[in-house]
């Protein structure tokens, strides 16, 4: 069962609509991820907190922005979605003790 | 160039038998490698955790082999099922003490009956 959860699955939306990308974990972790991932490329680091109010841009230039106001939730947002967007998004989490991460299963985004 | 390369891109093979995949990093200075394998739509979920001291460690049928002085990594997967058709994705660790971690763009695996 899955201890990171990312909603929607699949999102199609018109361009220059404003969507957020839920991603919560109930493992307690402080460290949280936003990747973007194209098919048959590698992940790339968009966003990343360290802890509550803590907010970083990644490797990967991203018009979106994130938000951590509390532990378990991570939600990235697009306040106006381009068809350049349409990817898939991948949230993960860790903790201090762990080296790798946990992800979520994703969200496939279509902007048309 | 991405710091972890991984071969071949893709890969088909019949059902039941071997394969290995390959992952070459550059990544300095390493702290772990991890393979993870990622179905269709799905987030990563991982397979195996090396550390430098270690050469070879196994998860079931998936056997993952290091060689830190070459910086190379292999993962072997022995008597292939169809559930093994996925991507596998090489990641390297960087330093200690953060999560500086290098994806490789993995390798497509079908396995066909």
């Amino acid at each position: 069962e899955a201890d990171i959860y990312q909603t929607p699955r699949y999102l199609v939306i018109g361009t220059g609509k404003k969507i957020t990308l839920e991603c919560s974990q109930t493992m307690g972790h402080d460290k949280m991820y936003w990747y973007q991932q194209d098919p048959g490329m590698e992940l790339h680091l968009i966003h990343y907190s360290y802890g509550v109010n803590s907010t970083e841009k990644g490797d990967l230039s991203s018009e979106s922005t994130v938000s951590r106001i509390r532990t378990e939730h991570f939600p990235l947002t697009l306040e106006s979605a381009r068809p350049s967007h349409t990817s898939q998004y991948l949230c993960a989490s860790s903790s201090p003790e762990m080296t790798g991460y946990t992800f979520g299963s994703g969200t496939r985004l279509t902007v048309v | 160039k991405n710091q972890v390369e991984q071969s071949p891109q893709s890969l088909i093979i019949l059902e039941g038998k071997n394969c290995t995949l390959q992952c070459n990093y550059t990544v300095s200075p390493f702290s772990n490698l991890r393979w993870y394998k990622q179905d269709t739509g799905r987030g990563p979920v991982s397979l195996t955790i090396m550390t430098f001291s270690e050469n070879t460690k196994s998860n079931g049928r998936y056997t993952a082999t290091l060689d830190a002085d070459t910086k190379q990594s292999s993962l072997h997967i022995t008597a292939s099922q169809l559930s093994d058709s996925a991507s596998y994705i090489c990641v390297v660790r960087r330093g200690v003490g953060n999560n500086d971690m290098r994806f490789g763009a993995g390798t497509r695996l079908t396995v066909k009956p």
